[in-house]
């Protein structure tokens, strides 16, 4: 298996312009994960899947931020618009669970977006 | 509140020497896995060690041992023979698994690790 793929894996892009980061998690994980990390924040979770359903996101900081799971091989995270804080390395993340077992998560190589 | 915490500052070790980066959690769920990650100065995450809340044994890989004490809400890594390829950051993680439902991975701020030839 390819991993957990994610794209682009830099991005800049100006204040105000629409941003899509995209996701393609291991062929049957059924869990997926969007973690935004920063030096002044950490890692954060953004939102997270469960069988292609939104489970919790209770972390999207604002309504500028959308995610989408239309099927279990793609996902998408919108900001629109985009903000110069925004700025910061969004990683994906996929799992298997199921009741009491699971497996560790893997994760993407994560994209650099840049808002200037 | 927040549900695993890392407080050491940036820890140092001897090439050779071992060394134990502290973790504890906070959680009310019976069933939950502790999971540690590290990330090297490239960026990726990379999975090193599962401790699950009902395992009897301490995990153990390679040189990763996991000090598991449930009762004191701790999962300590220990990493033996410390290697200049150790440097990274290291991320303690917890996964409850409340019935019915599956739950989301949470991440500690992460201790660096600097290892000294």
């Amino acid at each position: 298996d390819a991993g957990v793929i994610q794209s682009p894996r830099h991005e800049v892009t100006e204040m105000g312009q629409e941003v899509t980061l995209r996701c393609k998690p291991i062929s049957g994980h059924n869990s997926l994960f969007w973690y935004r990390q920063t030096m002044m924040r950490g890692l954060e979770l953004l939102i997270y899947f469960n069988n292609n359903v939104p489970i919790d996101d209770s972390g999207m900081p604002e309504d500028r931020f959308s995610a989408k799971m239309p099927n279990a091989s793609f996902s998408t995270l919108k900001i629109q618009p985009s903000e110069p804080r925004d700025s910061a390395v969004y990683f994906c993340a996929s799992s298997w669970a199921r009741g009491s077992s699971d497996t560790e998560a893997f994760f993407g190589q994560g994209t650099r977006l840049t808002v200037v | 509140a927040q549900k695993i915490t890392q407080t050491q500052p940036g820890m140092f070790v001897q090439e050779k020497e071992a060394v134990t980066l502290d973790c504890t959690y906070d959680t009310s769920d019976p069933s939950y896995g502790l999971f540690w990650y590290k990330q090297p100065s490239s960026g990726e995450m990379i999975f090193l060690i599962y401790q699950g809340s009902y395992d009897q044994q301490n995990a153990t890989e390679g040189r990763y041992s996991l000090n598991f004490q449930k009762a004191r809400k701790s999962a300590n890594l220990v990493i033996s023979a410390s290697q200049l390829g150790d440097s990274a950051m290291y991320f303690c993680a917890m996964r409850e698994r409340r019935s019915g439902a599956n739950s989301k991975l949470t991440f500690g701020k992460g201790i660096t690790l600097s290892v000294r030839p």
